[in-house]
């Protein structure tokens, strides 16, 4: 059974940082790309980061472009994101997704999705 | 530029079927798409990918009441004999440039 679990998430200050986790299992975590997701309070889904199989592409959307950086640990099946000079703007609900593909030809959609894991920006 | 427009909400009676549109802006008429449900206070699941040709690939364990399929620009969701559990939003999402691009929701009410 495939596994998404996000952790990290929490209360922080504008313009501090953050970091957050995606644990995979139940399929080969080397073989996808990745992507982070967001959701701010009562809207819709908005894209933020996605990563090839071998860490080689890394994409971002701009409104987090320069800000926020997405990594992989394939060694230990994990996903990251690094949250750098956050914004109340940013405050969602961060969600990480599997996408089908590896990546290599671009991104595809997400055939599985982790439970979410809470950002709140606030002084 | 790839745009994704959906209806802000759609209502049906349970037992009864409805059907959600997702319309593909022009010029992308040939771009396939995902359908995502998010139940409240969930995360959302991947439900189907529905191919120009209305081909479409299910999800694991997404029963047969879903189905998706194609014409034009346009790509459908119908889910038939309505239960409770369906009432969600209901996402559609698709990639090229920019990068990745969700459609705005749809908030299915079962009445």
């Amino acid at each position: 059974e495939v596994q998404l679990v996000e952790s990290g998430g929490g209360l922080v200050q504008p313009g501090r940082s953050l970091r957050l986790s995606c644990a995979a299992s139940g399929f080969t975590f080397d073989d996808y790309a990745m992507h982070w997701v967001r959701q701010a309070p009562g809207k819709g889904l908005e894209w933020v980061s996605g990563i090839t199989w071998n860490s080689v592409t890394l994409d971002s959307a701009d409104s987090v472009k320069g800000r926020f950086t997405i990594s992989r640990d394939n060694a230990k099946n994990s996903l990251y994101l690094q949250m750098n000079s956050l914004r109340d703007e940013d405050t969602a609900v961060y969600y990480c997704a599997k996408d089908p593909r590896n990546g290599y030809n671009g991104w595809s959609y997400f055939d599985y999705w982790g439970q979410g894991t809470l950002v709140t920006v606030s002084s | 530029q790839l745009v994704l427009t959906q209806s802000p909400s759609a209502s049906a009676s349970l037992g009864a079927s409805v059907t959600l549109t997702c319309t593909l802006s022009s010029g992308h008429n040939s771009y396939a798409i995902a359908w995502h449900q998010q139940q409240p206070e969930k995360g959302p699941r991947y439900l189907m990918k529905v191919n120009s040709d209305g081909s479409h690939t299910k999800g694991d364990g997404i029963p047969d009441r879903f189905s998706g399929y194609s014409s034009g620009a346009e790509r459908y969701l119908t889910i038939s004999s309505l239960q409770s559990e369906d009432e969600a939003d209901y996402y559609c999402q698709t990639w090229g440039t920019p990068p990745v691009v969700f459609g705005g929701g749809t908030k299915l009410t079962v009445l």
